[in-house]
């Protein structure tokens, strides 16, 4: 099918510990994975995102790792802060298309002081 | 530049009347969509529009939803016949497809408090 599945729906880690999120697709013509972040109360913004035609990216304490051939990619959060604490959105599309983008249903991160 | 705006910010109506809530994309994105997020919960799809392709209406829970968008520019979200279960903040986003950056912007929302 087209979703993408998110899991955990919830995680809660200590400050300065790592948090992973994950998503699994089964769309292999996908190559295009963005993240979004959604603090409470605002919209959702993009923090990275990653083409397929490399394996990870790294933006600071931030970074997504994506495995083709297992259709799986995940989120890493290194050294996490208060700020980090929101829910976070894994998608995919294909950029060359015209297919919708689709999200996951979205990872609520406490990060516990 | 401007980004994503939406009208009403706050809306609150009586069961069984019609709203109509507007979206202005970024000027030249050609991908617009609607979403629909009830309280805690994820981003629910209701439309996509694409440049001049059929629109895709896949997302849209009921015959009381419509959108229309005129060429690539202004879109409209018409809930008829509102119902409780309506309520809740109505996301439009924009993208500029076929670029080497599909970011979606999304607008601020527009709350939706049905009585």
């Amino acid at each position: 099918g087209e979703n993408v599945e998110q899991h955990p729906s919830t995680l809660s880690v200590q400050e300065g510990d790592s948090a992973v999120i994950k998503c699994t697709y089964s769309d292999s013509a996908s190559n295009y994975f963005p993240w979004y972040k959604q603090e409470l109360g605002k919209r959702p913004q993009l923090i990275i995102d990653i083409r397929s035609n490399v394996g990870e990216k790294k933006d600071q304490r931030i970074a997504v790792t994506l495995n083709k051939t297992a259709k799986h990619f995940s989120l890493h959060i290194t050294e996490t802060q208060p700020e980090d604490s929101a829910v976070y959105f894994c998608a995919r599309s294909h950029m060359n298309r015209d297919d919708k983008i689709i999200f996951g249903k979205g990872t609520r991160l406490h990060i516990l002081p | 530049g401007a980004g994503v705006s939406q009208s009403p910010s706050n809306k609150v109506t009586e069961k069984g009347k019609d709203v109509e809530l507007r979206c202005d994309p970024i000027s030249g994105h050609t991908a617009l969509y609607w979403y629909r997020q009830r309280l805690g919960q994820g981003l629910e799809f209701l439309i996509y529009f694409q440049g001049n392709s059929a629109p895709d209406k896949s997302g849209l829970p009921s015959d009381r939803f419509s959108a229309e968008r005129t060429g690539e520019s202004v879109s409209t979200l018409t809930i008829q016949r509102t119902q409780q279960e309506d309520s809740a903040v109505y996301l439009c986003a924009s993208s500029f497809r076929g670029g080497p950056n599909s970011e979606q912007f999304f607008g601020p929302g527009t709350r939706l408090t049905v009585l």
